[in-house]
């Protein structure tokens, strides 16, 4: 079945970096593309953009540029979004999601809390 | 400006009916959407794809309980028989050329 894991919860100082995984099973990752979504603390969800796992080329929705960094290891069916100089406001659950249009599985999600 | 717009709240009591509606913006009204279940504490899970037409597909293991149908540029997902683990919120998304936007969420309180 189809299943996409990501790495566990992180803590990191403001202007530290953190990279943070989603491991894909059950189908063929390169069929489709991954995207990445936060979830603020009580706010909706966010779409940050996507990338598409053949080409390795990535998306950055409005806001998520810059920091923000989209890349994959095909050869473990891996996503990877790396988040730079990180800052108080970047604490939130991060989602890997995959795109059939909908997006039709999600990670259990990676709670990224920055503090000094 | 692609933008889904969704009641901030609804509410049944246990075993009745609840409607959700997912607007559209102008110019718009042609495109699908998908539902997503969010449960407290846990992630987003995928409830369907609903059509213009108000065909829909839903994902694995989705209970007959939730259907979706379409009027115009609104987009409803009815969950009859509320149980108790339907107390949730629930997102509506839709995609266009290389964009991707979520509804603000109804968090549906069971009674």
């Amino acid at each position: 079945q189809v299943q996409l894991v990501q790495s566990g919860s992180e803590l990191k100082k403001p202007g530290a970096s953190v990279k943070v995984s989603c491991k894909a099973s059950g189908y063929t990752f390169t069929s489709y593309a991954m995207n990445w979504v936060r979830q603020a603390p009580g706010q909706g969800l966010e779409w940050m953009g996507w990338i598409n796992t053949n080409t390795g080329n990535p998306t950055y929705a409005q806001g998520f540029t810059g920091r923000f960094v989209f890349s994959l290891d095909t050869s473990v069916s891996t996503a990877y979004l790396q988040i730079c100089s990180l800052k108080a406001e970047d604490t939130a659950v991060y989602y890997c999601a995959r795109d059939t249009g909908p997006f039709d599985y999600w990670g259990q999600g990676t709670l990224v809390t920055v503090s000094s | 400006q692609l933008v889904l717009t969704q009641s901030p709240s609804a509410s049944a009591s246990l075993g009745a009916s609840v409607k959700l509606t997912c607007t559209l913006s102008s110019g718009h009204s042609s495109y699908a959407i998908a539902w997503h279940q969010q449960q407290p504490e846990k992630g987003p899970r995928y409830l369907m794809k609903l059509n213009s037409d108000g065909s829909h597909s839903k994902g694995d293991g989705i209970p007959d309980r939730f259907s979706g149908s379409s009027s115009g540029a609104e987009r409803y997902l009815t969950i009859s028989s509320l149980q108790s683990e339907d107390e949730a919120d629930y997102y509506c998304q839709t995609w266009g050329t290389g964009i991707y936007v979520f509804g603000t969420g109804t968090k549906v309180t069971v009674l």
